[in-house]
């Protein structure tokens, strides 16, 4: 079954604002999770990823929060502009594979 | 950056016939993944090779089979096509077996008619 999963299917933020997508995963020995990004048409790209041995970490506009307690991780986008229009994926890398979750489509609202 | 190339980028087949996508990983890398996704859906972890040797299977059908080649590349082959092949085929390259890191090829749009 499914390791990682997201809670919404859609967000829809202004520009400019700052945009949170979340993620549960339910595999408690998971020990790395990564955010990818996929635009329309092409493959998933990589934004940011944690290990299990952090609970923050940070990148260009991104961040990354990992709560083990509750097996939930989300990805902070800091001012949000069009060009982050796409569905993100949160995953997780399981024994040498990619185990994506089902992807927030984030709209950004003029 | 050279990144991984992915061929055909449209591919449009009938029901039934046979069909062969190619990956060539980002130079150095010496392992494949190959990963499905349907419309709408979250891509799905297909087969995995390293050092020319298959490494990993997941939901693959039995009407797939794949091979890694000795420069590396990759080609996926599908027999029987079926309407529900319909899908995005993606490519991923990593450096050694068990490598966090994964990079993503453009993928290749396959339509069965």
């Amino acid at each position: 079954g499914e390791s990682v999963g997201l809670h919404l299917p859609t967000l829809s933020v202004q520009e400019g604002d700052n945009s949170i997508i979340n993620c549960a995963y339910s595999n408690s020995a998971s020990d790395y999770f990564i955010w990818y990004k996929q635009e329309s048409g092409k493959g998933p790209q990589f934004i940011i990823d944690i290990r299990s041995n952090m609970d923050k970490r940070q990148g260009q506009r991104v961040t990354v929060l990992l709560n083990k307690t509750v097996k939930h991780l989300s990805l902070q986008i800091a001012a949000t502009q069009p060009g982050d229009s796409a569905v993100y994926f949160c995953a997780e890398n399981l024994d040498d594979k990619i185990i994506f979750g089902k992807g927030t489509r984030l709209h950004i609202l003029p | 950056a050279a990144g991984v190339i992915q061929s055909p980028r449209h591919l449009i087949k009938e029901k039934r016939e046979t069909a062969t996508l190619k990956c060539y990983p980002i130079p150095r890398h010496d392992t494949v993944y190959w990963y499905q996704q349907g419309p709408g859906q979250d891509p799905q972890f297909l087969i995995s090779f390293y050092e020319k040797m298959q490494s990993d299977k997941g939901s693959i059908p039995d009407r797939f089979s794949a091979q890694q080649f000795s420069d590396y590349h990759s080609e996926l082959n599908m027999s029987s096509l079926e309407l529900g092949d319909s899908a995005l085929y993606f490519c991923a390259s990593s450096l050694g077996q068990g490598s966090y890191e994964q990079y993503f090829g453009p993928g290749t749009r396959l339509t069965v008619t």
